[in-house]
């Protein structure tokens, strides 16, 4: 079967500091992988979506970025962090077939003081 | 753009139905979904229904659908507790992704 993993699952870092969540998927091959922000009040925001290896797109302009460097790997970063960029990350996976079911992990409670 | 609007707050009693309102503006999404947060977890799909349905039903829930007006509901039978947490309506856009709305917090009083 597959599952999602997501790390750390809280993290409180300081404005200006650096950021790396990581996102695993295992038990499917090739997925579709995203990235969502959940800010309060601001419901669920996608940030990056990815088709394959070294594929991102990016939906919002901000000072995050993504990678891909294995197939079932997805990770989201930043060099300085805002206060702003604090809120509730959650990785995502689809086959891109069917009816588009998204897959979500856990989640990943980032604070920014 | 496209856009997804739904109540952001719902409060029932144990045991009466809820009724989960949203409205969506692409008219060629081909599915339409619920998810389902509880506090501090992911999402997860409680049901979607395809574009060229009126009405989906799955145990206690029922999802209608009326694609003039663009408003997808979901209705809990018999509502519990457990069923407290924040439900999404989500269309799957013209781009290839996932629209959510805000999300919409039910609340169960016992």
């Amino acid at each position: 079967s597959q599952t999602i993993h997501q790390w750390p699952a809280t993290l409180v870092q300081p404005v200006g500091s650096p950021l790396s969540l990581e996102c695993t998927v295992e038990g499917t091959s090739n997925p579709n992988l995203y990235w969502y922000r959940q800010a309060a009040g601001r419901g669920l925001q996608l940030l990056f979506y990815s088709v394959g290896i070294g594929q991102i797109s990016s939906e919002v302009p901000q000072n995050l970025s993504a990678s891909r460097p294995q197939d079932r790997q997805f990770i989201l970063s930043s060099k300085k962090l805002l206060l702003s960029d604090s809120g509730f990350y959650l990785c995502a996976w689809e086959t891109g077939a069917g009816y588009n079911e998204q897959f979500f992990g856990p989640g990943t409670r980032l604070t920014v003081l | 753009g496209e856009d997804v609007e739904q109540s952001l707050f719902l409060s029932v009693r144990e045991g009466d139905s809820s009724v989960i309102n949203c409205t969506y503006t692409d008219s060629s999404s081909t599915y339409l979904y619920w998810y389902k947060q509880e506090p501090g977890a992911g999402l997860q799909l409680l049901t979607y229904i395809f574009s060229n349905m009126d009405m989906k039903q799955d145990q206690r829930l029922t999802v209608l659908l009326n694609k003039k007006d663009k408003h997808l509901s979901l209705r809990i039978a018999d509502t519990q507790t457990g069923d407290s947490a924040i439900y999404f309506c989500a269309e799957w856009g013209s781009q290839g992704n996932l629209i959510f709305g805000k999300g919409t917090k039910l609340s169960v009083k016992p």
